[in-house]
């Protein structure tokens, strides 16, 4: 069965700089959310689109944006980064209309020097 | 607001041993129930799910849970654990709505012992 994408696996970035991460989700699936997993932490919830529009909010810091695009993936842009940024940053998907239960993709490690 | 306790962060059992992950919720009403396990440096899978009716739920690699409201917990329990178990272990919690996030607990951190 397809599972949810997310590009690049791993990402190097320097202080200061930007990085995009990209997110495919299961075929028909609506929903898509970010969570960010710090070293040694459990995964908090960044922000969610459904149809393209923003659903929900969390600690998603300033310097971060989100979108949804009309074929349903979702990229992450973020920008100054900073070293505590690096973390796992997992996609997950879901079916609007139900069961709910979310999807998560394999995560794409951010690594900030 | 949704929360998810995890008392236990580190949990060693032997081989073949049983086992029991706890985990307490807390939300106004009665919330869709989550356990997912993640392999060090992987992604998490989900091993159960409880949204309503029977509340003693079977999930994947053997395991399952019992929704107990009374006690708001949704404990994880394997009768016999394999060595490839050891992993960490997420209670996580939401909403009966549409497009709303999960709210996962600490993790618990399963070592086992040969």
């Amino acid at each position: 069965a397809a599972g949810v994408i997310q590009s690049p696996r791993h990402l190097i970035k320097e202080k200061r700089e930007t990085a995009t991460l990209k997110c495919y989700p299961i075929p028909r699936h609506d929903t898509v959310y970010w969570y960010q997993q710090g070293p040694g932490q459990d995964p908090q919830f960044l922000i969610s689109f459904y149809e393209k529009m923003q659903s929900d909010k969390g600690s998603i810091p300033d310097r971060f944006s989100a979108q949804q695009f009309s074929d349903y993936h979702s990229e992450l842009n973020m920008s100054s980064l900073e070293l505590g940024d690096s973390a796992l940053y997992f996609c997950a998907s879901s079916i609007s209309r139900g069961p709910y239960e979310q999807y998560f993709g394999p995560g794409t490690r951010l690594t900030v020097t | 607001a949704q929360s998810v306790t995890q008392p236990d962060i580190h949990i060693t059992v032997s081989e073949g041993a049983s086992l029991e992950l706890r985990c307490n919720y807390s939300y106004g009403a009665t919330p869709y129930l989550f356990w997912y396990v993640q392999s060090p440096g992987q992604g998490l899978q989900l091993l159960l799910k409880y949204f309503s009716g029977d509340t003693l739920v079977q999930g994947i690699k053997g395991f399952e849970a019992e929704f107990k409201r009374s006690q708001s917990s949704f404990n994880l329990r394997k009768p016999s654990v394999h060595w490839s178990d050891a992993a960490e272990y997420y209670c996580a919690v939401g909403k009966k709505t549409s497009y709303d996030k999960v709210i996962f607990g600490p993790g618990t951190s399963l070592s086992v012992i040969p």
